[in-house]
């Protein structure tokens, strides 16, 4: 079974400083890929940045990056130079595939808000 | 184009009624998801569709009937709803679902209320 965990379900940032969003999984499957997402009020889910198990580097979208530590089985987002257009809701996902293909777990949400 | 459209955006409806959703990409993705979501909840999977055909489903009542005409197109066809079923209703589609690399694109969902 696969099991994401995202231990802040608030957090505040001021504008234009970082922010870092925790991510821990669980799986069995020896091949998986992390990813997350952004939800704006509005409803719509925004692919933010991916991360495979077996990738050597962390990710890194513009001013998103990813901390992958694959040994303490995080994911943690790092949002550089916040805006007031981050505030959102973040859910951090997983998908396998030996096990669980095409099924995405998600976890709890964590809820951000910016404040200028 | 890297969008994934869904209609309509609200739908408010009787629990007596029979209504569709509907959602489209035209990505050639080939895999396509249903999931339903409550307000700041996750989003729970419904059904998944790979290659035009019932791949998942998540033990979901039967009055939620899906339905794949192509690989473009999913609808989501509603018939005796409850009120509990009033939620965010997500599509989304992938390339496939064998690659665990392949993000989900997502619509912007349809905002429904069962009376």
């Amino acid at each position: 079974a696969q099991k994401i965990t995202q231990t802040q379900p608030g957090m505040f940032v001021q504008e234009k400083e970082a922010v870092t969003l925790d991510c821990t999984y669980d799986t069995s499957d020896p091949s998986y890929g992390l990813f997350w997402y952004k939800q704006p009020s509005s409803g719509e889910m925004i692919f933010l940045i991916y991360q495979g198990s077996y990738d050597q580097q962390n990710a890194t979208e513009g001013r998103y990056s990813l901390n992958f530590q694959k040994a303490r089985k995080s994911a943690n987002l790092v949002i550089s130079a916040s805006q007031l257009g981050d505030s959102a809701m973040y859910f951090c996902a997983m998908r396998g595939v030996n096990t669980n293909a095409g099924k995405s777990t998600f976890g709890d949400g964590t809820t951000l808000t910016v404040k200028p | 184009d890297t969008e994934v459209t869904q209609t309509p955006k609200h739908l408010v409806m009787g629990m007596t009624n029979k209504k569709s959703l509907k959602c489209e990409q035209h990505m050639g993705h080939r895999a396509m998801y249903w999931y339903k979501q409550k307000a700041k909840k996750p989003p729970e999977l419904m059904f998944v569709y790979s290659y035009e055909k019932l791949s998942i489903n998540e033990s979901v009542p039967s009055r939620f009937s899906p339905e794949c005409p192509n690989s473009s197109l999913l609808n989501l066809h509603l018939h005796a709803l409850q009120p509990e079923d009033s939620a965010l209703y997500l599509c989304a589609s992938s390339q496939d679902i064998q690659r665990n690399y392949n993000e989900q694109f997502f619509g912007p969902g349809t905002r429904l209320t069962v009376l």
